[in-house]
């Protein structure tokens, strides 16, 4: 089933902050963050494998909450190259690494 | 490393003719998959394969048909095409073995038209 992200679209300015919401009805075993440009394929950000495990590199951040299932995206003091659509996959355990992938939210960073 | 190419970049059908969008990726990884994407849509699986000579359905395929006969390779091939099929279509690879290792890598895509 596939996982709801929340909000659909977001529009910020430039060092405001956004938190991108993924959640799912299933047991998770990961959820991946993927970034897509417009006209571009998606790109890897980060994959959250334990429950209440938190990871991020610079200013873009992630939780999983293993118990209610669900997956919070941070991006903080945003910059213009951070706009774009963002994915959550969502994956359990019996799926074979398949991920099944949220509708998206659209991030537009304006100077 | 070129990591996952496609080919062709576009293409343009007509309803009932059939055609196999080309992948390949050397990054030895086991796993590869084939996605669509619709205008405005997120990703949906159409096939995937866990290695060589292995494959299995994934959420939308139907009118499709794949084969991996090399770790390389995953090609897909379109039946008598149809309208619904105008997407964009990417193909994905992982390691898959190890949890830090699942990371998709996606090919630039296909973006396929049927008139």
């Amino acid at each position: 089933q596939q996982p709801v992200q929340s909000p659909q679209a977001v529009i910020l300015r430039e060092g405001e902050d956004a938190v991108i919401n993924c959640s799912s009805s299933k047991a998770l075993y990961s959820v991946h963050w993927y970034r897509q440009k417009h006209g571009e394929a998606p790109v890897f950000l980060m994959i959250l494998l334990k429950g209440g495990e938190q990871k991020g590199h610079e200013k873009i951040s992630a939780s999983f909450n293993e118990k209610k299932q669900q997956s919070s995206l941070y991006l903080t003091a945003s910059q213009l190259s951070y706009s774009g659509t963002y994915f959550c996959g969502t994956e359990i355990r019996t799926s074979g690494s398949r991920l099944t992938f949220g509708e998206g939210t659209q991030l537009t960073v304006n100077p | 490393n070129a990591g996952v190419t496609q080919t062709p970049k576009f293409r343009i059908l007509k309803i009932g003719q059939s055609m196999t969008l080309q992948c390949t990726q050397d990054m030895n990884h086991n796993y590869m998959y084939w996605y669509r994407q619709d205008p405005g849509m997120g990703l949906k699986l159409i096939y995937y394969s866990v290695g060589a000579g292995i494959t299995d359905k994934g959420e939308v395929p139907n009118g499709y048909n794949v084969s991996r006969s090399t770790t390389e390779d995953f090609p897909l091939r379109l039946e008598l095409a149809a309208p619904s099929q105008t997407s964009v279509y990417f193909c994905a690879s992982s390691y898959g073995l190890r949890d830090d290792l699942r990371e998709q890598y996606f090919g630039p895509g296909t973006r396929l038209t049927v008139t």
